[in-house]
């Protein structure tokens, strides 16, 4: 079956550390990936994607994310830490068929303290 | 753009009652999909549609959810009869070629 798996229900890190979100997959082929963000009472919002190309992938905010095809992963990112990007993260994939359908992560709640 | 737009963004209903969302897509995207949140299980997906025709309804629950799109400015989940448990964000989504973008979505309290 197809997943997606955070394995951190909550990260938290200090503002002006630099954070990390892990994200594995399970899906057959070479799935697009995403990053979606959530802030509270608001709908997801796209942070990046990768296709093909580059294994590092720059988004919005200043977040990245690397993909490792060997391990089957996809962790976010980011240097420096805001109190800001305090919210919830959410991994996706989206199958190489012919539909544009995303599997989601169950995600995974951020908190950065000043 | 305005974005996907969803439509109350919260509903408060008894037991028994009809419930109907509402969602207009990014014009031009030509998916649109419908999507649960809830605690327990995070995001589903329920279905979607391509070209207004829907094309995987498998993560409907039951029978009591139905949805439509009568064209590609509108789509429609409706609920009937509501139960507690379909308490939860329902969030609609559109996309092209490229990312989806999503509305904010709809608070649903079934009491």
């Amino acid at each position: 079956a197809q997943s997606v798996a955070q394995p951190e229900d909550q990260v938290n890190v200090a503002e002006g550390n630099p954070l990390t979100v892990k994200c594995t997959y399970s899906v057959s082929g070479n799935p697009y990936l995403f990053w979606y963000v959530q802030y509270p009472n608001r709908g997801l919002q796209f942070l990046l994607k990768y296709i093909t190309g580059d294994n590092l992938v720059k988004g919005s905010y200043g977040f990245e994310a690397e993909f490792n095809k060997s391990q089957t992963s996809f962790h976010l990112k980011k240097p420096s830490a805001l109190v800001s990007d305090s919210a919830l993260y959410f991994c996706a994939v989206r199958p190489l068929d012919s539909s544009y359908k995303l599997i989601f992560g169950s995600g995974t709640r951020l908190l950065v303290r000043p | 753009d305005a974005g996907v737009i969803q439509s109350p963004r919260h509903e408060v209903t008894e037991m028994g009652q009809e419930v109907t969302l509402r969602c207009k897509p990014i014009s031009g995207h030509d998916y649109l999909f419908w999507y649960r949140q809830t605690m327990m299980r995070g995001l589903e997906l329920l279905i979607y549609f391509n070209n207004n025709v829907p094309i995987d309804d498998s993560g409907m629950p039951e029978d009591r959810f139905s949805a439509k799109m009568p064209n590609a400015s509108f789509s429609t989940l409706k609920i009937q009869p509501s139960e507690p448990r379909d308490s939860a964000v329902y969030f609609c989504a559109s996309n092209s070629q490229r990312e989806a973008f999503f509305g904010q979505g709809t608070r649903l309290t079934v009491v």
